[in-house]
């Protein structure tokens, strides 16, 4: 089955820019999505096939994704950022597969 | 305003069966497929199924450790969504996400999930 791999936890500086990694074999030919969710919340998409953002996500989140990973921008990180993101992709077998889940921490 | 919103989420021993809704409103249901998706406590996002349109026969995909055990249907007359699970166990223990999905368009094949509801949770104890 196919796996996506996410470091457990990123820390950033508020205003700083915050770097999400998701890694699987060639993910760059698979489109990719991002959920944010905050706790006792439910998942927020805030970026869909790569690097489009739904209406009402913030211009600071952006998306890239290329090669074996794709990667999901902060820039200007605010505090209300502070949350768990999750990487998503396709599979031929399992429509939907998600990562393991980073926890941005805003310090 | 979309909304869904789940019930009938309980505590079950293993073995047990259980049937959750998900109420729909605030857009038009049957354009879109649907699907569930869980999470058990302190852990990641868990994809269990999906339910296509009618235009897609109302066909379904279910994750493999569900596979057999979970049944995922529709009723377009009420704008609701359901999950069969029978046979369940401890590590079904989770809250159960009823989701939306939407179609790319510029990118037919495609579709994500663009609308979650707040989840109910689904205990398996004995």
């Amino acid at each position: 089955s196919y796996e996506l791999t996410q470091p457990p936890s990123v820390s950033v500086s508020p205003g700083q820019t915050a770097s999400i990694t998701c890694s699987g074999d060639k993910l760059g030919d698979r489109y990719a999505c991002w959920y944010q969710q905050k706790p006792g919340q439910s998942p927020l998409l805030v970026i869909y096939q790569d690097k489009k953002r739904p209406s009402g996500i913030p211009e600071r989140f952006s998306g890239s994704n290329s090669g074996n990973t794709a990667t999901l921008t902060i820039s200007g990180t605010q505090a209300i950022d502070e949350a768990d993101y999750y990487c998503q992709a396709w599979d031929s077998s399992t429509p939907y597969v998600f990562g393991s889940g980073t926890k941005v921490t805003v310090l | 305003e979309m909304q869904l919103v789940e019930s009938g989420g309980n505590l079950v021993q293993p073995g047990g069966s259980l049937r959750l809704s998900c109420a729909v409103s605030g857009f038009t249901f049957s354009d879109h497929y649907m699907d569930w998706v869980r999470q058990a406590p302190g852990k990641g996002l868990e994809w269990v199924g999906r339910i296509r349109d009618k235009a897609k026969s109302y066909t379904t995909q279910y994750a493999a450790s569900v596979k057999g055990r979970f049944t995922i249907s529709r009723d377009e007359s009420k704008n609701s969504l359901f999950l069969q699970m029978n046979s369940l166990r401890i590590e079904d223990t989770a809250v159960y996400f009823c989701v939306r999905e939407t179609q790319s368009p510029d990118t037919s094949w495609y579709y994500y999930m663009d609308v979650w509801g707040k989840g109910t949770t689904v205990t398996v104890s004995s």
